[in-house]
């Protein structure tokens, strides 16, 4: 297997509502990243885990709360977020360390109404 | 702050031309460099990864080349095909993550 797979692919939310975004690989990664994608923008940088504990999180509202429940999963936990936070959100993953390259997974389509 | 540049921004081509993407970096202390495809509305396909210790890596149609010292990576895309309409992304790999540059729309004419 050698796939990252995002569920949903689309999702439309309240501003009240709480949702959460899937993130499954198993190709044996210990590293995992949630990225930013607007449109026509490149990808930004949200979080990274790495052996299942968040090592980087670039600032990132509250609102979006990240959890790696083990080292196949890794969720983003969506709350009272804002219209402006629709994007595409990008799974990726990789092997430990700053050496190897990035699996990106097909993206959940964000909409916030 | 490490910043990703990519020229031109949107190129147009008639099938079966030769063409060079440009990706440029300001900080050379990049661990590698990858290159993504990008169709409308998907998610990004790593076409090649080349280790800041090499020099360029080749994929069927497809070479990319990196100047470390220079801050440099072209994208060299041979006997380009309409399949090959996507956006395409340079990303440098830091510390603190991969850092993208915007990409380049490329469109490729029958």
């Amino acid at each position: 297997d050698t796939e990252v797979t995002q569920t949903p692919k689309h999702l439309v939310m309240g501003m009240t509502n709480k949702k959460s975004l899937k993130c499954e690989q198993h190709m044996g990664h210990r590293a995992m990243y949630w990225y930013k994608q607007k449109a026509k923008k490149p990808p930004e940088l949200m979080f990274v885990y790495s052996y299942e504990k968040l090592s980087i999180n670039e600032s990132v509202p509250s609102r979006f709360s990240p959890e790696c429940p083990n080292s196949s999963l890794l969720n983003l936990h969506l709350h009272a977020l804002q219209p402006e936070d629709s994007a595409l959100y990008l799974c990726a993953s990789s092997q430990a360390g700053f050496r190897n390259g990035y699996t990106f997974g097909s993206g959940t389509r964000l909409t916030v109404v | 702050k490490q910043e990703v540049t990519q020229i031109p921004a949107a190129l147009s081509v008639p099938e079966g031309e030769n063409l060079v993407l440009n990706c440029s970096f300001t900080d050379s202390a990049i661990y590698n460099l990858q290159w993504f495809r990008q169709d409308p509305g998907k998610g990004l396909t790593s076409l090649l990864l080349i280790q800041s210790s090499q020099r360029e890596q080749t994929s069927g149609r497809l070479n990319a080349s990196l100047d470390k010292s220079s801050g440099r990576s072209t994208l060299y895309i041979a006997a380009s095909q309409p399949g090959d309409s996507a956006t395409y992304l340079c990303a440098v790999s830091l510390i603190r993550g991969m850092r993208f540059g915007a990409g380049t729309r490329l469109t490729v004419k029958p």
